[in-house]
């Protein structure tokens, strides 16, 4: 059965303090790797695709980078408007398009 | 931007009871999609649906469950008798396509508490 793994499960960093979350995979096959940001009460918002190993996107603090089995989101001197809830999608090869979510890693940035 | 819209934001319903969540997909996608989130896990899928009918669904999506699209805008997902253990927090989401890498569009969601 395909399986996404995010680590750690919560963060906590001061504000300035660099670091980054892991989502790792299992899956027959990837189409694609997707992260999402969430805040509370809120639904996922769209950050990044990655589709191919060696593959690395950009977005202001955020950095995300795919290997053949996990993905890391970056995060560069991080502000506390960063504190939110991670989460790392997976579409696997196959008939289904349909991604499996993994279950997120809450990050907190104290000011 | 264009974004999702969800109503109602909250949602309380007795056990038993009906109930219809809605949403309003962007204007220009073709697929949509339910999922949902009960507090503290992960995000479920449930159905996806895309030229009228049912495209996709999960073990969750069972026969108390359906979903329409009433008209050229609205999308709804009816729990015909609820369960204590469906309260959860509810995602409408629609993307343009469906294909490797299509993005999804969610909507801010709405919060079912059954008692």
């Amino acid at each position: 059965e395909d399986q996404v793994t995010q680590s750690p499960e919560a963060l906590r960093l001061q504000e300035g303090e660099s670091s980054s979350l892991n989502c790792s995979y299992t899956v027959s096959g990837l189409r694609g790797l997707f992260w999402y940001r969430q805040d509370p009460g809120k639904g996922p918002e769209f950050l990044f695709t990655l589709y191919s190993a060696g593959e690395e996107k950009e977005k202001e603090r955020l950095k995300a980078t795919l290997t053949k089995k996990e993905s890391f989101l970056h995060i560069t001197a991080p502000k506390p408007e960063d504190s939110a809830t991670y989460l790392c999608a997976v579409q696997a090869s196959g008939g289904s398009y349909i991604p499996t979510f993994g279950r997120g890693t809450s990050l907190i940035v104290h000011p | 931007e264009p974004e999702v819209t969800q109503t109602p934001s909250h949602q309380v319903t007795q056990m038993g009871q009906e109930v219809i969540l809605r949403c309003v997909p962007i204007s220009n996608h073709l697929y949509f999609y339910w999922y949902r989130q009960i507090l503290g896990q992960k995000v479920e899928f449930l159905v996806s649906f895309y030229n009228n009918e049912i495209s996709e669904k999960s073990e969750i999506f069972d026969d108390q469950f359906s979903v329409e699209r009433p008209d050229g805008s609205n999308f709804t997902l009816k729990i015909r008798s609820t369960k204590l253990e469906d309260s959860a927090m509810y995602f409408c989401a629609s993307s343009a396509s469906q294909g490797n890498n299509e993005k999804l569009f969610f909507g801010s969601g709405t919060q079912l508490s059954v008692l």
